[in-house]
């Protein structure tokens, strides 16, 4: 089946502006994870979805960054007013079963955003 | 917190040579998970291996093995006959057992080069 996608591919904004990014989960993965990669970083845990549960928002860098998932499926990372730190790949992944044995995360794409 | 080390930025080998890349951790917790990614210039994210900290034997996949010493807390790849494919980036990963709510921890990095 479908692997996960992850939209735009790149987006490339201006400082202050909001932007939101989508990402759709693989058909049946309850859990869903947002990363962000600096260049020549390693990834950086945002948040965690687990299903329809209401998440857990400390990872979030700043108030300025949210995000949802509708319905246990698609989810979107939403940055208000972004600054150039901002830039960066964001990645999306999803995983069956996030604390048994099948916790395997399936990646996304990702989506490259520069801010100018 | 977990910490994720990789201490190689960048390795360079020939083609069907073998190496083998580093990763040491720290943790408190006993039941973990210990897993290295790929990530090729398209940025998509892959499974190459994943250990499960409570088994004594060491993972392998066709060319990929890892060397994982839990005292030591140490979990080093080797790839053998290394292939110009293998380019690429190599993550580290750690992962909690008893559940995704914090993501995956992540080292630096190791950049990868196959030489012909």
């Amino acid at each position: 089946g479908a692997g996960v996608s992850q939209s735009p591919s790149n987006k490339v904004t201006e400082k202050g502006k909001d932007v939101e990014l989508r990402c759709d989960p693989i058909s049946g993965h309850t859990a869903l994870y947002w990363y962000r990669q600096s260049l020549g970083q390693g990834l950086e845990f945002l948040i965690y979805f687990q299903g329809n549960s209401a998440p857990d928002k400390s990872g979030l860098p700043s108030d300025r960054f949210s995000a949802e998932r509708t319905g246990g499926s698609v989810s979107t990372l939403t940055i208000q007013r972004t600054q150039q730190e901002d830039s960066a790949v964001y990645l999306c992944a999803s995983s069956l079963d996030p604390g048994g044995p099948y916790n395997e995360q399936f990646f996304g794409p990702g989506t490259r955003l520069t801010v100018l | 917190a977990q910490t994720v080390t990789q201490s190689q930025p960048e390795m360079s080998v020939q083609e069907a040579e073998t190496v083998t890349l580093s990763c040491t951790y720290d943790t408190s917790e006993s039941n973990y998970y210990l897993f290295w990614y790929k990530q090729p210039p398209s940025r998509q994210m892959i499974l190459v291996i994943r250990q499960e900290a409570y088994k004594q034997q060491n993972a392998t996949e066709n060319r990929f093995s890892v060397n994982f010493q839990k005292a030591a807390k140490s979990f080093s790849l080797k790839i053998s006959d290394s292939q110009l494919g293998d380019t690429a980036m190599y993550f580290c990963a750690w992962g909690w057992s008893g559940g995704g709510a914090d993501g995956l921890t992540f080292g630096k990095g190791t950049h990868l080069i196959i030489q012909p």
